[in-house]
């Protein structure tokens, strides 16, 4: 049991946005400003998308945006494009620790 | 470029060890902490352990503590996971990781699969 809680699942249709929620608790999400989200292709490694709640890497596109309130973090993808169709994962720091979700898969209808 | 290489999966029994290990290139290895994450086939991710930049500080996960030893070899740029007495539940695709900012992983390395049979 994974100790953030996702949606297994979330999609849309292109140009669309979609919202990915991510769950913790007052030792994770609530305590720290150290929500990741990562996304994963098949057979690929996982790709920082957005880090410390709301920065994005060089090189991601602005498509995505990342917020906190409390306890719950989110991911939500704007222009939603075919290559957008992943696995997307959500973690937090937690005192030594990094926690995970479980995982939301986004569909691109 | 940045560069990470895992190595040493394969099939082990249950209750052998097994050396993992992650080849680092294009940085400056001593700048940077390191971690070791998992990800069981068909599953989600798992964070795994931690070491600092200096080598001075390592974290488990509660699943492995007691049981897996991450070290750094830094005049070597090679980061290890020493996994003893491990179980079917260890069974998973391990990955490598180099901090990018305090919690969250900007580089990944492609991964060694590991099976414990019975």
């Amino acid at each position: 049991q994974s100790a953030l809680t996702q949606p297994p699942s979330a999609s849309g249709s292109p140009g669309q946005s979609v919202a990915i929620s991510c769950t913790g608790t007052s030792s994770d999400i609530g305590r720290y400003d150290y929500v990741s989200w990562y996304q994963q292709h098949p057979g690929r490694a996982p790709k920082l998308m957005i880090y410390e709640v709301s920065k994005r890497p060089s090189g991601v596109p602005d498509r995505f945006s990342g917020s906190k309130s409390g306890n719950t973090a989110s991911l939500t993808v704007s222009g939603l494009q075919a290559e957008d169709e992943a696995d997307y994962y959500c973690s937090s720091y937690a005192g030594g620790k990094t926690v995970f979700g479980a995982g939301t898969k986004v569909t691109v209808l | 470029q940045v560069q990470l290489v895992e190595s040493g999966g394969g099939v082990v029994q249950s209750g052998r060890s097994l050396r993992l290990s992650c080849a680092a290139s294009g940085f400056t290895f001593t700048t940077f902490g390191f971690q070791w994450f998992r990800q069981p086939p068909g599953k989600g991710l798992e964070w795994v352990a931690v070491i600092w930049h200096d080598g001075s500080r390592q974290y488990y996960a509660d699943s492995v503590k007691g049981r897996f030893v991450i070290s750094r070899d830094n005049p070597r740029n090679t980061l290890h996971l020493q996994m003893n007495n491990v179980r079917a539940e260890d069974t998973a695709m391990y990955y490598c990781a180099r901090d990018y900012s305090y919690g969250s992983f900007g580089d990944w390395g492609q991964g060694t699969l590991v099976t414990v049979s019975s």
